[in-house]
């Protein structure tokens, strides 16, 4: 089963304007953490945004934050004031934290491409 | 700037090659994590290391090989190279083993 599900195939937004980037998650385990990051043209990956499963709050980072519905199993990273400089490839991550603490790798979502207009 | 490090950023090679991808951590983090970015796979884990130990395994190939030397950098040696290996190589590090990941620039490997 996938872990980490992104259905939007592609997004486009208006300079200025804010933009949801759906992410929705599946495990068992109780403790894990969920992150997105960034990945324009040129490749390299930007960590935008950490929420842990036991954060009360949604996280906030600037412009970025994370809509976090535990229930719902989703992690949606909102992006205010959009700027013509977001548009990359966002993909939505998750850590799943073992008790043995073995493993800590990440599993990625497929990724989501954010077009912003002027 | 990540402050994760990756050499070379470009590859290219011929089937059957063997070649190896460089990485040094941000400075004092303790665990190296290698991930492979394919059009067909997407982003899938390959190896962690912590400080100096392997920690886990994810799908890497028996060809593909990785240590972490006593200065903390890393290196995956990949081997017997196919060309369904083309793709982006990353790099991540992180204090411990449940912090946030940084990554690399990425060594984009091309096998002709």
């Amino acid at each position: 089963a996938q872990k980490i599900t992104q259905t939007q195939p592609g997004m486009f937004v208006q300079e200025k304007e804010a933009v949801t980037l759906d992410c929705t998650y599946d495990t068992s385990d109780p403790s894990y953490g969920l992150f997105w990051y960034k990945q324009p043209s040129s490749g390299e990956m930007i960590f935008l945004i950490y929420q842990g499963s036991y954060d009360q709050q949604n996280a906030t980072e600037g412009r970025y934050s994370l809509n976090f519905q535990k229930a719902r199993k989703s992690a949606n990273l909102v992006i205010s004031a959009s700027q013509l400089g977001d548009s990359a490839m966002y993909f939505c991550a998750m850590r799943e934290d073992t008790i043995t603490g073995a493993n800590s790798k990440l599993t990625f979502g497929k990724g989501i491409t954010l077009s912003v207009r002027p | 700037d990540s402050g994760v490090t990756q050499t070379p950023k470009h590859l290219i090679t011929a089937t059957g090659q063997r070649v190896t991808l460089r990485c040094s951590p941000r400075s004092g983090d303790l665990s190296v994590y290698w991930y492979q970015q394919s059009l067909d796979q997407g982003l899938q884990f390959l190896i962690q290391y912590y400080n100096g130990e392997e920690r886990a395994k994810g799908n890497i190939l028996e060809r593909f090989s990785a240590q972490q030397f006593p200065d903390l950098h890393s290196e995956l040696n990949l081997s017997s190279l196919e060309l369904g290996d083309s793709a982006l190589y990353f790099c991540a590090s992180g204090p411990l083993a449940f912090d946030t990941q940084y990554f690399g620039p990425g060594t984009r490997l091309t096998v002709l």
